[in-house]
């Protein structure tokens, strides 16, 4: 595997459901983050982490829970969602968030459907 | 709170043409991004600037950034089919790349 993998592709999932979105980064990034592409609003930030660290929360909703356990992996935990909430969710990483510039690269996202 | 307007948000054109599209952003910042994204298909990075007054090109495509004018545009010259795809500048808060605030995207469609 290369560049940022997202699985699942897809997934959908009832109002009352528990579920997770994985991202793996293989680029030996040390930052991660996750987006929002609503089909109606412009790409949004969600979340930020730094070494393992969250370092942005732009007022996300709490039944959207982040996981970084390593700095190649990053989970969002999803529950109790409500259809607004379907779009599709695009992890990105970057070298290292204290550099002074710094490339986002984008993984493949996961179109999530909530019902 | 900072606004990143795209436009046009849709453009069909005829292979051969050229057109620009627009990006502008309502706060100061020297750094924006571009990229192409396909349907189904992730983020691909086209072009970092990083400056005022830095331009880029690449193939068929270039872009420009004006700090001063909060403006960037990318230029499409004698375009192809295979540039069909959405385009999303986005601008850097932080000046760092972890700060983006994305435009709304235009849908380029080109013609035959």
């Amino acid at each position: 595997e290369t560049g940022v993998t997202q699985t699942p592709r897809h997934l959908v999932m009832g109002m009352t459901n528990k579920k997770s979105l994985k991202c793996e980064q293989h680029l030996g990034h040390n930052a991660m983050y996750w987006y929002k592409q609503s089909a109606k609003k412009p790409l949004e930030l969600m979340f930020v982490y730094s070494l393992e660290e969250r370092v942005e929360n732009n007022s996300v909703p709490s039944r959207f829970s982040p996981e970084c356990p390593n700095s190649s992996h990053l989970f969002l935990h999803l529950h109790t969602l409500q259809p607004e909430d379907s779009a599709l969710y695009l992890c990105a990483s970057s070298q290292d968030y204290a550099l002074s510039y710094n490339e986002q690269f984008f993984g493949p996202g996961t179109r999530l459907t909530v019902l | 709170e900072l606004k990143v307007e795209q436009n046009p948000l849709f453009l069909s054109m005829q292979e051969g043409k050229n057109y620009t599209i627009y990006c502008n952003y309502s706060t100061t910042s020297d750094r924006l991004y571009w990229y192409r994204q396909d349907p189904g298909k992730s983020l691909e990075s086209l072009f970092v600037l990083l400056s005022n007054g830095a331009v880029k090109q690449e193939g068929r495509l270039m872009a420009s950034l004006d700090t001063k004018a909060r403006l960037s545009t990318l230029h499409i010259t004698a375009a192809v089919h295979d540039l069909s795809a959405t385009y999303f500048c986005a601008v850097d808060i932080d000046n760092a790349g972890n700060m983006l605030t994305f435009g709304g995207g235009t849908r380029l469609m080109v013609k035959p």
